[in-house]
């Protein structure tokens, strides 16, 4: 079974610009989380969709956005985005019944200049 | 509100010695932890969870972790470390009440394990 596949997995965007981030879940995953780590602040939750709902958010501006696609497919957008956005950007998937376990991609690299 | 504390920044051992990587934890109701580790440039790789039952809970790549609730800790820990161990390591707690996944981190633990 394929794992949690994200794109792009580096990129370079500037001040002021938005990006959009896809995650495709392992298959019969139906729900997609996103984190952000950095250096300073490790590991931070920022949403999670379920069946194309978002049911949890953390505490990140409203600059960051995310959706879910009828296949489980996610999306995530930053815009208007600052030297600060710049993390890796990590992807996570899991299935009822697993006791909560959430298996990663590999990641977005994104740095802001 | 939940949280996960890991006390050591580096731990260093060296190769063929047992480790031991530090995790406490706060959450309301019963918790779900998790161990994950992370290798440069990579994402995380689950090693081992805990929901209920034994509280010594097997892993991959031959680690364990002892859930202790009375101390709220739930150490990551290898009888004989490897050179490829060496990595970030991070513990994570969920509510096993919660509608959602949502995991939260320790700031991650980085091993060295020296040959």
């Amino acid at each position: 079974k394929a794992g949690v596949t994200q794109t792009p997995r580096y990129l370079i965007k500037t001040r002021g610009q938005q990006v959009t981030l896809s995650c495709s879940p392992i298959s019969g995953h139906r729900s997609v989380s996103w984190y952000q780590q950095t250096p300073g602040q490790g590991l931070q939750f920022l949403f999670e969709y379920f069946s194309e709902t978002q049911r949890n958010k953390g505490n990140f501006p409203g600059r960051f956005s995310g959706r879910q696609f009828s296949n489980s497919r996610s999306e995530m957008n930053v815009s208007t985005l600052e030297l600060g956005d710049s993390a890796l950007y990590l992807c996570a998937s899991s299935a009822p019944g697993q006791g909560h376990t959430i298996y990663f991609g590999e990641g977005s690299w994104l740095t802001v200049v | 509100a939940q949280s996960v504390a890991q006390p050591e920044d580096q731990v260093n051992v060296a190769e063929g010695n047992p480790l031991t990587v530090k995790c406490t934890y706060s959450v309301s109701g019963n918790p779900y932890l998790f161990w994950y580790v992370q290798y440069p440039n990579r994402g995380l790789q689950f090693l081992l969870k805990y929901i209920t039952g034994d509280n010594l809970v097997k892993g991959s790549y031959g680690f364990e972790a002892e859930f202790n609730k009375s101390q709220t800790s739930f150490h990551l820990k290898k009888p004989s470390a490897l050179v490829s161990d060496s990595a970030l390591y991070f513990c994570a707690v969920a509510n096993s009440g919660a509608g959602s996944y949502q995991l939260t981190f320790g700031k991650g633990t980085k091993l060295s394990v020296i040959p």
